[in-house]
């Protein structure tokens, strides 16, 4: 079975600063992906980056990096530069086996600061 | 470009009514899903299908069926509805990379 912690319930961080959100995962797949998504008030999932098990580099897109840790099992997600707008529930996630159906962790809430 | 469809985006049901939650998808992918997601649960796998014709049961079935109608739709019923069948529904759909979110579906049981 796949489990995604997320420890962190809220977060706050200032305007224009870095953010790391923490997630670490148990699986006893060999094969397996890390999501991060964003859901704002609005309520839509909107996916923000992906992490293979296999890949050798960190995955970036933009002012979003994921921290890939695969010996501690984590995989956090940092926001550089922080922005009003990345206000937002984030949740990790995983797949893994043959059907590729995520696994969710409970999210944490991040409030920009101006 | 659509995406994934969700119908309809908010339905108030009393106890015991039934209804069909309906999602579509224009991106060609073999498999759906449908999660639920509560207050402080994060999204819980309801059931998906990993290709047409094929259904398997996630996380939270009990009390919903679905159908894959064809390879574009994938619809999720209620038979007799319970408030504790209140949250949010989402459909999505992919294949390994990053699984496509409908907009939700608020569904409330009185």
């Amino acid at each position: 079975a796949q489990k995604i912690t997320q420890t962190q319930p809220g977060m706050f961080v200032q305007e224009k600063e870095a953010v790391t959100l923490d997630c670490t995962y148990d699986t006893s797949d060999p094969s397996y992906g890390l999501f991060w998504y964003k859901q704002p008030s609005s309520g839509e999932m909107i996916f923000l980056i992906y992490q293979g098990s296999y890949d050798q580099q960190n995955a970036t897109e933009g002012r979003y990096s994921l921290n890939f840790q695969k010996a501690r099992k984590s995989a956090n997600l940092v926001i550089s530069a922080s922005q009003l707008g990345d206000s937002a529930m984030y949740f990790c996630a995983m797949s893994g086996g043959s059907n590729y159906k995520l696994t969710f962790g409970k999210g944490t809430l991040l409030t920009v600061n101006p | 470009n659509a995406g994934v469809t969700q119908t309809p985006k908010f339905q108030v049901l009393k106890t015991g009514q039934s209804m069909t939650l309906q999602c579509a998808q224009d991106m060609n992918h073999n498999s759906m899903y449908w999660y639920r997601q509560d207050p402080g649960m994060g999204l819980r796998l309801i059931y998906y299908s990993a290709s047409e014709g094929t259904t398997d049961k996630g996380e939270v079935p009990n009390g919903y069926n679905v159908s894959r109608l064809n390879k574009r739709e994938f619809s999720l019923r209620l038979e007799s509805a319970a408030p504790s069948q209140t949250s949010v529904y989402f459909c999505a759909s992919g294949y390994s990379q990053p699984q496509h979110f409908g907009d939700g579906t608020r569904l409330s049981i009185l």
